[in-house]
């Protein structure tokens, strides 16, 4: 079964907008994680936040976590082209199993 | 380091043919781990391993076998390929011995059973 669950499914922005991806999940987690695919490529990590972490930046990504709302959100600013990717979740349910959400497709226009 | 490696890239088969779908890494990780995915559907985790001789199942483990007796091979057998199993798969290994460190995914392996 899908712990996580992103949304929205697709999204589509112009450049340099903001792009907000939500994430919501069953169990208690360890951690959680962001990954991005672009099209026909394998899964590339973004950032992982702890379960007592509320907020972590990377550059331009800024991800938040609630853990008693069992959500996160990952905020992508000033968005460029090459961010057109679907972007996933991971959540840690079991210490040996990551479960990834059906992702969030972003599509931004130059 | 040429990090996790997958062949072939495409494989087409047939009804009832059995294929290796081959995975290594040159990171000395110890986990690893098979999804396969399906459009809309998000990646499903297939089998994993913790280490040398250690293997286990993951979410959707049936039609598929798996071995691991190196640290940088985890190949992925099907024993007799269905059209359920037509999908793309991903292998995957990580610094940690759990599932919550961060994952190194291969290119993927593009499968058609007609």
């Amino acid at each position: 079964s899908q712990q996580g669950e992103e949304d929205p499914q697709a999204l589509s922005i112009q450049e340099g907008e903001n792009a907000t991806m939500n994430c919501s999940y069953k169990t208690s987690i360890n951690n959680l994680q962001w990954y991005r695919q672009n099209s026909g490529r394998g899964l590339v990590h973004l950032i992982l936040i702890r379960s007592n972490e509320r907020e972590k930046h990377s550059g331009r990504l800024r991800v938040t976590l609630d853990t008693s709302k069992k959500s996160s959100s990952l905020l992508i600013t000033a968005s460029r082209a090459a961010d057109t990717a679907s972007y996933f979740c991971a959540t840690d349910g079991s210490n040996y199993k990551l479960t990834f959400g059906k992702g969030t497709l972003l599509t931004v226009n130059p | 380091n040429a990090g996790v490696t997958q062949t072939p890239k495409f494989q087409v088969l047939k009804t009832g043919q059995s294929m290796t779908l081959q995975c290594a890494q040159d990171m000395n990780h110890e986990y690893m781990s098979w999804y396969r995915q399906d459009p809309g559907m998000g990646l499903r985790l297939i089998h994993y391993s913790v280490g040398a001789g250690i293997t286990d199942q993951g979410e959707v483990p049936n039609g598929y076998n798996v071995s691991r007796s190196t640290t940088e091979d985890f190949p992925l057998r099907l024993l007799s390929a269905a059209p359920s199993q037509t999908s793309v798969y991903f292998c995957a290994s990580n610094t940690g011995g759990l599932a919550s460190d961060t994952q190194y995914f291969g290119p993927g392996t593009r499968l058609t059973v007609l």
